[in-house]
């Protein structure tokens, strides 16, 4: 089976920097993805790791240990427009994506 | 047109009503997927194709729910003797490929919102 799990809330200030952490459990991984949702739209792709290490992208950065079965979503420069829900989500060798609860960032002024 | 389209936007049905939620990919993605979400979670797997057939059903919560995609395009979630418990927001999104690698993101569309009353 998979599983992912994902803090509920964190809070951060603006212009700050912030990690939001993923653990998951798969049978067979083939990827993982980071999303962003804003409250009441789609999830929008952010990132994407397939092999260890990091991923940079702007302001925004990922990471992954496979030994681990560990990822975070590292933001910059944090802005108001950050504010957030982050959905970290694995792929598994058969091509199902399955997503975490999501962590829903504030960013305070 | 340019992303994934999902039809209707907001359906409100009654109690035991049959409902159908429609989908159009992004062209030349062959890989669709279904999810739903309820507020404060994250989107919850029902179903995926790759091309016409349904590479993982895994997620459906039970024999009320079926989709089909018959062309490899267009599909449509069918929900039966629809329940309160099915209120939700139906996801769908679509990729170029769901074998892996970078490309295989997926784009989701609006969602359909169903309320069953």
């Amino acid at each position: 089976g998979q599983n992912i799990d994902q803090p509920t809330e964190m809070t951060a200030t603006e212009g700050a920097i912030v990690q939001i952490n993923c653990t998951y459990q798969t049978s067979g991984f083939n990827g993982l993805f980071w999303y962003q949702q804003h409250a009441g739209e789609a999830p929008t792709f952010l990132s994407y790791n397939v092999l260890d290490g990091l991923e940079e992208k702007g302001r925004f950065s990922s990471f992954l240990s496979r030994s681990k079965g560990y990822s975070y979503l590292l933001l910059k420069e944090l802005q108001m427009k950050d504010s957030a829900s982050y959905l970290c989500a694995v792929r598994d060798l058969g091509g199902k994506i399955i997503f975490g609860k999501g962590t829903r960032l504030h960013i305070l002024p | 047109g340019a992303g994934v389209s999902q039809t209707p936007s907001n359906k409100v049905t009654e109690k035991g009503k049959y409902v159908e939620l429609r989908c159009d990919p992004i062209s030349g993605h062959t890989a669709l997927y279904w999810y739903r979400q309820s507020l404060g979670q994250g989107p919850e797997f029902l179903i995926y194709f790759q091309g016409t057939g349904a590479a993982d059903d895994s997620g459906l919560p039970n024999d009320r729910f079926f989709a089909v995609r018959p062309e490899g395009s267009v599909s449509t979630l069918k929900i039966q003797r629809t329940e309160r418990g099915d209120s939700a927001v139906y996801l769908c999104a679509s990729s170029l490929s769901a074998s892996g690698g970078p490309g295989g993101e997926l784009f989701f569309g609006e969602g359909s919102r169903l309320t069953v009353l």
